[in-house]
């Protein structure tokens, strides 16, 4: 079975620092990671994802994240936050091995303050 | 290329009728996953289709829920005698028949059960 942990329900950042969101992931296989933004009365809207390759991903809005194998992590990162990034972010992962169905985290509040 | 379309937005309906969600994938896409979100908390898979089949349905309860994806038109989320617990919001999200291919989630129905 997969499962994927982000152990912060919420993270605070001044604006123009920073930002880190964590994710743990536990897969049989091969993980294929995926990270998700959502904002108020909206669905979730594709950040990036990891497949193979280099450990640094970069994606949309400046985001970026880092597959550590050795850690099962895939960190979701951004050098410098803005108020606008405020929103609820979603770790996913795929198991190459067991199909299509994707395993979300239980999601991260972000919250970037002036 | 439009979006995942789901409608309605919001529906509200009286204890014991039947509600009924409609999602209409990606130009191109065809395999097609409900979620459910509950206020503040991450997304619960629910069931995964492809055109007239169930892949996956672990996700969903096994009374009052069904869902199909027809050869023609949009896929259904069915639930039956609905109760308030079923007040949530529900995702719906579609990808290509590729492993690597990231879901597209639509902007939900908020059901609202009353």
């Amino acid at each position: 079975a997969q499962s994927v942990a982000q152990p912060e329900d919420q993270v605070n950042v001044a604006e123009g620092n920073p930002l880190t969101v964590k994710c743990t992931y536990s897969v049989s296989g091969n993980p294929y990671l995926f990270w998700y933004v959502q904002y108020p009365n909206r669905g979730l809207q594709f950040l990036l994802k990891y497949i193979t390759g280099d450990n640094l991903v970069k994606g949309s809005y400046g985001f970026e994240a880092e597959f550590n194998k050795s850690q099962t992590s895939f960190h979701l990162k951004k050098p410098s936050a803005l108020v606008s990034d405020s929103a609820l972010y979603f770790c996913a992962v795929r198991d190459y091995n067991a199909g299509n169905m994707l395993t979300f985290g239980g999601g991260t509040r972000l919250m970037v303050k002036p | 290329n439009a979006g995942v379309m789901q409608n309605p937005r919001h529906l509200v309906r009286r204890r014991g009728q039947e509600a009924r969600l409609r999602c209409s994938p990606m130009k191109g896409h065809s395999h097609v996953y409900w979620y459910r979100q509950l206020p503040e908390e991450g997304l619960k898979f629910m069931v995964y289709l492809q055109k007239e089949n169930i892949i996956d349905e672990s996700g969903m309860p096994k009374e009052r829920f069904s869902a199909e994806f027809p050869k023609e038109g949009p896929s259904i989320l069915r639930i039956q005698q609905v109760v308030r617990g079923d007040s949530a919001a529900y995702f719906c999200a579609s990808s290509e028949d590729r492993v690597e291919s990231p879901l597209h989630f639509g902007n939900g129905t908020r059901l609202t059960v009353t």
